[in-house]
């Protein structure tokens, strides 16, 4: 257990809908992170945050957005959802940002979109 | 443009022996590097990372080498045991930079 938590597990859902995930970062951590897993892929970066502001910018869709909020969690909101969303989508911490330090996960909310 | 590869998307190895798994990349920016093993519906586990500045790093039963000047990396696992059967990414970040750049993957078999 990474101490990091996502909710929901499994999201399955209709194209042209919105749906948003959910990130608990480790205690004491500071940075998150969003990636996301499509099949026979690895792991793409798409957002960065570091307490409450976003710090850096990977391939992420303008669809999709995402926040930190106070308590240090973070949301990813997915909208006008296609069938090419669909993946696993994971969720990482570390106590800051910029150094040589590891991100460590969280289990992963699987989008389905049909 | 695939800053970090691994070559190999599958690997068996008979229990008890050396797992030597392989990454590749092109960007000499790179200054740290990280191995996570991923089981299915589980997010990836930290294993081991190494700074640019080190050869070698060492914790219990896995070890990872890094040749600079050939942009290679290897991670070792002795003996190989049965719940190391996974996916293994490498990972590799810029100085100053945020996001990890990852490999493809590659599925780890350990047969009794």
């Amino acid at each position: 257990d990474s101490g990091v938590t996502q909710t929901p597990k499994h999201l399955i859902t209709a194209t042209g809908q919105r749906v948003t995930l959910r990130c608990s970062p480790r205690s004491g951590d500071l940075s998150v992170y969003w990636y996301q897993q499509s099949l026979d892929q690895g792991l793409q970066f798409l957002i960065q945050y570091y307490n409450g502001e976003e710090r850096a910018k990977g391939n992420i869709l303008e669809r999709f957005s995402a926040q930190q909020f106070p308590d240090l969690h973070s949301e990813l909101n997915l909208s006008s959802l296609e069938l090419g969303d669909s993946a696993l989508y994971f969720c990482a911490s570390s106590p800051q940002s910029g150094g040589q330090e590891t991100q460590y996960f969280g289990p992963g909310t699987r989008l389905l979109v049909l | 443009d695939q800053q970090v590869k691994q070559n190999s998307p599958s690997l068996s190895v008979q229990e008890g022996r050396i797992s030597i798994l392989n990454c590749d990349y092109t960007n000499s920016m790179f200054d740290y590097f990280l191995w996570y093993k991923k089981y299915p519906a589980e997010g990836p586990t930290f294993l081991i990372s190494i700074s640019s500045i080190k050869d070698k790093n060492e914790d219990g039963r896995f070890t990872v080498f890094l040749n600079k000047s050939a942009k290679h990396l290897s991670l070792h696992i002795v003996p190989s045991q049965p719940g190391d059967s996974a996916v293994y990414f490498c990972a590799a970040k810029i100085q100053g930079a945020q996001k990890l750049v990852f490999g493809q993957g590659t599925r780890l078999t350990i047969n009794p």
